[in-house]
């Protein structure tokens, strides 16, 4: 069975300052994808990235990056320079080639002003 | 571009009454469309996935049903709804299941 953790249920970071949430996972499978998901209050999900786990390089989208350890199995997310609006929930998530994703349980992150 | 509507935003409803939240995608063709459940502090739960016209799969088979009457139209229906039935339910969709889902706005469903 695939699983996906989230151990941190919720984290804060100071504005502008960085932060960087966890999450590991369990598959067998060889090919797979990995994602993180931003959910705001008005609780509409956003993807942020995606990561091939056959590709070696880490994905990033502006200040959103992550660090993806294979062996380790293990995916985090790095925020830079944190703004207000990154206030949310965070998912991680795993697909395997299945249309059913596995998400984690979140992490909410707050951000101080 | 696409967009994906998801309605009603909220919803309270008495145990035992029926239930219905529609889901339409527009910009695009034959997509696969989802039904994902959100309980308070848990990850999403996939419901039901349709990848065309009549076909669903599901995958918490309980009191839930769904329906693809149309290419991007996609329902959550229950004859009789249990107070275990409320959470947020969020519909999405993708055309490669490997890119990720677009989600909807999400119904707040509150069984009372």
């Amino acid at each position: 069975a695939q699983t996906v953790t989230q151990s941190q249920p919720e984290m804060s970071v100071q504005e502008a300052e960085t932060v960087t949430l966890s999450c590991t996972y369990d598959t067998s499978e060889s090919d797979y994808y990995l994602f993180w998901y931003k959910q705001p209050p008005s609780r509409q999900m956003i993807l942020v990235i995606r990561q091939e786990a056959y590709k070696q390089q880490n994905a990033t989208e502006n200040r959103f990056s992550v660090n993806f350890q294979k062996a380790a199995k293990s995916f985090s997310l790095k925020i830079s320079d944190s703004q207000l609006g990154d206030a949310a929930m965070y998912f991680c998530a795993l697909t395997s080639g299945t249309y059913k994703y596995i998400f984690g349980t979140g992490t909410r992150l707050k951000v101080l002003a | 571009s696409q967009t994906i509507h998801q309605w009603p935003a909220t919803l309270v409803q008495p145990v035992g009454s029926p239930l219905s939240l529609e889901c339409t995608v527009e910009g695009t063709s034959n997509p696969n469309l989802y039904w994902y459940r959100q309980a308070a502090g848990r990850g999403l739960q996939l419901l039901f996935y349709s990848v065309g016209i009549g076909q669903i799969s599901s995958e918490v088979p309980q009191n839930l049903s769904a329906s693809r009457p149309q290419d991007r139209q996609f329902i959550l229906s229950s004859k009789k709804l249990l107070l275990s039935d409320s959470g947020f339910y969020l519909c999405a969709w993708n055309l490669d299941r490997d890119y990720g889902y677009t989600f909807g706005s999400g119904t707040r469903l509150t069984v009372v």
